[in-house]
């Protein structure tokens, strides 16, 4: 079935470090990609997205690029804050018939930027 | 910003207690879904509606159950809460067209002791 797996966290840094959360992806058919990203005490908000292979999704700083050939969509920022502190989740939609799309998760990847 | 809210945003009760999570969205979505969110993060879908008067249940079983009779109010029901209910509730609506954005609540925190 279809999958996402990504990097499991915790995963902690110092502000303007370099920050990378692999994402790979297991489907049948060509899967939209997403990251979302869920603050503290909060729901989760869209962060970026790519809906074909080779396309960059980019946001607040962010980046991640859909690559077929290796089946993945890493999120990296160059230089995070201390206000990008969150859990991430990569996610894929597929097409499920009729008008209908399936999204699936993958666990998260909590992040912690230390000052 | 996102226009689906959900209340309570934290409830604790005692089990055996009937309890209902109420979400509404005011952005004509067709789609609504809960998802229940453990501690170590991961989401579980566990229902979803495509309409009006349409309910199915997701990838985890619950033992929650859902109505759909508006458009914009998807509210989940526990008739009987017990401490295994405990959890974090996210409601979503959304996720069709191009963009395939899904919209979340920020979600309720329920404590069953």
């Amino acid at each position: 079935g279809d999958s996402v797996t990504q990097m499991e966290g915790p995963v902690t840094l110092s502000e303007e470090a370099f920050l990378t959360i692999n994402c790979t992806y297991t489907a049948t058919g060509y899967p939209s990609l997403f990251w979302y990203v869920q603050y503290p005490g909060e729901g989760l908000q869209l962060l970026l997205k790519a809906t074909k292979a080779d396309d960059k999704g980019s946001n607040k700083g962010f980046e991640a690029t859909y690559r077929k050939e290796t089946t993945s969509f890493h999120l990296e920022k160059g230089s995070v804050q201390v206000s990008d502190s969150a859990v991430y989740f990569c996610a894929l939609r597929l097409y499920s018939g009729g008008s209908n799309y399936k999204l699936t998760f993958g666990k998260g990847t909590l992040l912690t930027v230390n000052p | 910003e996102a226009d689906i809210y959900q209340t309570p945003r934290y409830l604790v009760i005692g089990t055996g207690k009937k309890i209902t999570l109420e979400c509404s969205q005011t952005m004509g979505h067709d789609k609504m879904y809960w998802y229940q969110q453990d501690p170590g993060m991961e989401l579980h879908l566990i229902h979803y509606s495509y309409g009006v008067n349409s309910t199915e249940k997701g990838d985890l079983s619950s033992e929650s159950t859902v109505s759909r009779i508006r458009t914009e109010h998807f509210p989940l029901t526990l008739e009987s809460a017990r401490p295994s209910h405990t959890s974090q509730y996210l409601c979503a609506s959304g996720g069709t067209g191009a963009t395939g954005e899904l919209f979340f609540g920020e979600g309720s925190r329920l404590t069953v002791l």
